[in-house]
């Protein structure tokens, strides 16, 4: 069975950082490409990264790019967001995701529980 | 970027009766050289997170109730559930995976007449 697991999320200050981790089972986590996507509350889906199953290959969301970093070890099967200088509009539940495919790009077939990250003073 | 447009926002239909959800591009998804076309449906329902239903615009996640399906290529795009089942109250979301970034549509919210 697969499973993605996120913690890491909680409440910071504006300008202040978190990582995110997704500790992942039940598949080969060095086959697939991994994502994070966001949903802030009572809003729909926002993809905010992907990383290529070697790690090779980054992409981001415009709203996030020169502030978060995507990454893998492939040899803890874990995924991590590291979150900086965030704002107000991060704010969000974070859900690790796991595409179908090895390389990009494909659906979404498995998804965590999500991580709630709250960015307020 | 590639933008999702989706119709209605929310719909209420009556049990057993037909739903259907409508998902536009603004350019086409459908790359030449497999004929597949980059889109899926996604359900959301509260509380959880979401839940692949449909990938490439028509084939079916495993595990899926074969009364939903996905059709249309290019732009235009239709997710139908035959007969509703009070279980199928949910989000709905399409994606396209196309290009990046990946872009999913606002959503369309299933309710129960």
């Amino acid at each position: 069975e697969v499973q993605l697991l996120e913690s890491g999320g909680g409440l910071v200050q504006p300008g202040g950082s978190l990582r995110l981790s997704c500790v992942a089972s039940g598949f080969t986590f060095s086959t697939y490409a991994m994502t994070w996507v966001r949903q802030a509350p009572g809003k729909g889906l926002e993809w905010v990264s992907t990383l290529s199953n070697s790690g090779d290959n980054t992409y981001y969301a415009d709203s996030v790019k020169g502030r978060f970093t995507i990454s893998r070890d492939n040899s803890k099967n874990t995924l991590y967001l590291q979150m900086n200088s965030l704002r107000a509009e991060d704010t969000a539940l974070y859900y690790c995701a796991k595409d179908r495919m090895g390389g990009v790009w494909s659906a979404i077939d498995y998804w965590g529980q999500g991580t709630l990250v709250t960015v307020s003073s | 970027d590639i933008v999702m447009t989706q119709s209605p926002d929310s719909l209420a239909v009556s049990l057993g009766e037909r739903a259907t959800i409508n998902c536009k591009s603004s350019q086409s998804i459908l790359y030449s050289s497999n004929n597949e076309n980059y889109l899926g449906w996604y359900q959301q329902k509260p509380g959880q997170p979401p839940k692949l239903l449909i990938y490439w615009a028509s084939t079916r996640e495993s595990g899926v109730p074969d009364r939903f399906s996905g059709s249309g290529s290019g732009t235009d795009f239709t997710l139908t559930i035959s007969s509703l089942q009070a279980e199928d109250v949910a989000v709905y979301y399409c994606q396209q995976y196309y290009r990046s970034p990946p872009t999913f549509g606002q959503g369309t919210k299933l309710e129960i007449k």
